[in-house]
Order: structure tokens, then sequence, then C-alpha cells
């Protein structure tokens, strides 16, 4: 059972252009929500996060957008440029001071900016 | 660079040999993660450590899976018996926890060892 489901599988953008990336989860207890990004050979690199009490959060150039009653969040890519092709994983897990910080990920989309 | 550092980042062996893999985390990080990521896919959670207490374990990993962290500071990921099933790449995790650690569960991870079994 895939806990979180992330869309699309792969995107192509122009440079310039939003790249969107949406994710879905099952999991009522989740309650912190990252965003990794992984270039060929190496390992994933945190992005940006968002907890549940928030419905989005701005770092430069990347936004996450938080839908809790839809159990959704998506990552928004502003001005993508093509430094920021890529995979890009969604992720979540539950209760920092309970049992359980496994993070669980998304199959992770595939981002292709063109110049 | 004082991140998270994996050795060695690529190991070939045959079908049946025991490997070992290594992992450094960030200077006091109290938490350590194992992940295995297959192509085309996100990593999957192994176990984790809390300095050396292993907190958690993954229905993944099967008994030919061993990991230890026995000071507190770097962790071995041990496969006995490989099988062609169990090449992927580990990737190994840390983060510091605690009442101020601000952003919780933030985890860094390294660069990966590549397994592949012959």
């Amino acid at each position: 059972q895939q806990q979180v489901k992330q869309s699309p599988q792969s995107l192509i953008v122009q440079k310039g252009g939003i790249s969107i990336i949406n994710c879905a989860y099952e999991n009522t207890a989740f309650d912190y929500f990252p965003w990794y990004q992984q270039f060929p050979g190496k390992g994933p690199a945190l992005l940006i996060a968002i907890r549940p009490d928030v419905s989005e959060k701005k770092e430069g150039r990347f936004t996450i957008s938080f839908n809790k009653s839809a159990k959704q969040f998506s990552l928004h890519i502003m001005d993508s440029q093509p430094g920021d092709s890529a995979t890009y994983f969604c992720a979540a897990s539950m209760g920092e001071y309970q049992a359980g910080t496994a993070l669980i990920f998304g199959k992770g989309t595939t981002l292709s900016v063109s110049s | 660079d004082t991140g998270v550092s994996q050795n060695p980042r690529h190991k070939i062996t045959k079908r049946g040999q025991n490997v070992t893999f290594r992992c450094d985390p960030i200077s006091e990080h109290n938490r350590l993660y194992w992940y295995r990521q297959t192509l085309g896919q996100g990593p999957e959670f192994l176990t984790y450590f809390q300095n050396e207490a292993q907190l958690e374990k993954s229905r993944l990993l099967s008994d030919r899976f061993s990991a230890e962290r026995p000071k507190g500071s770097f962790s071995t990921l041990e496969i006995q018996r490989t099988e062609q099933g169990d090449s992927a790449m580990y990737l190994c995790a840390s983060s510091y926890t605690g009442n101020l650690a601000g952003d919780y569960n933030e985890q860094f991870f390294g660069p990966g060892t590549r397994l592949t079994v012959l």
C-alpha cells in the first residue's frame, strides 16, 4: 500500500515557467511533509518542508501548498531554470516526539527544464 | 565538508558474498537512518538509530541484513549472502532531535553506496 502518491511521473517545462508537482497521502497521522531534490548519482537534498498547521510555505522560488482536508500537498517551482532539472520526491512522516520518524517517499517526478 | 559520508561509493559483489557499508553522520547528529533506493523509485526506509539504540526496523530488513551503531557515531550496514534483488543504492541520513531542534525530522542524506550483485 503506497502511502504517498506523487504525480506526474515526469514533467517538461520551459525555462522561466512554473513547475508543479503534486502529492497525496492517506495517513492522517502524518505531520511533516518535506520535498527533496535528487541529481543523478547524488543523495536526496532537502528543499523545503511544511507542517500541517500552515497552508503555504515559500522559500525563494520554491513554494509548498498544503491542503489538509484533501490530504494533498504540492511543490511549485517559479521561474524554472535548467539547473532545476532533477528528480523531486515528496515525503511524509509522523510524530517527531513519538515513535516512527521514517520518511515515506513518493515515487518521484523527473523534471526537465528546457532552455 | 561536514556532511554525511558513505563508503564505499560503489560495490560490486557476487551473489552469496557478504558486504558491509559504512556511514559517518553529521557530527553531533543523534539519529541515523538507512534507506534503500532502487532505480526509478523513492528511498525506502530500512532502520534508524537514536544514539547507539536501534529503535525501528522495517519489514524490508530481512534477517540477512544487520545494522549497528556501536558508539553512537558511525554506523555499518551488513548484508549477508547477497542476492541479485539486493542491488540498489543504500542511503544513509542523519538528523538532530531535541526540544530546540527547530524543523523536526530534517534528515540530511549522504551520497549513497551503489551495490551491484552479479
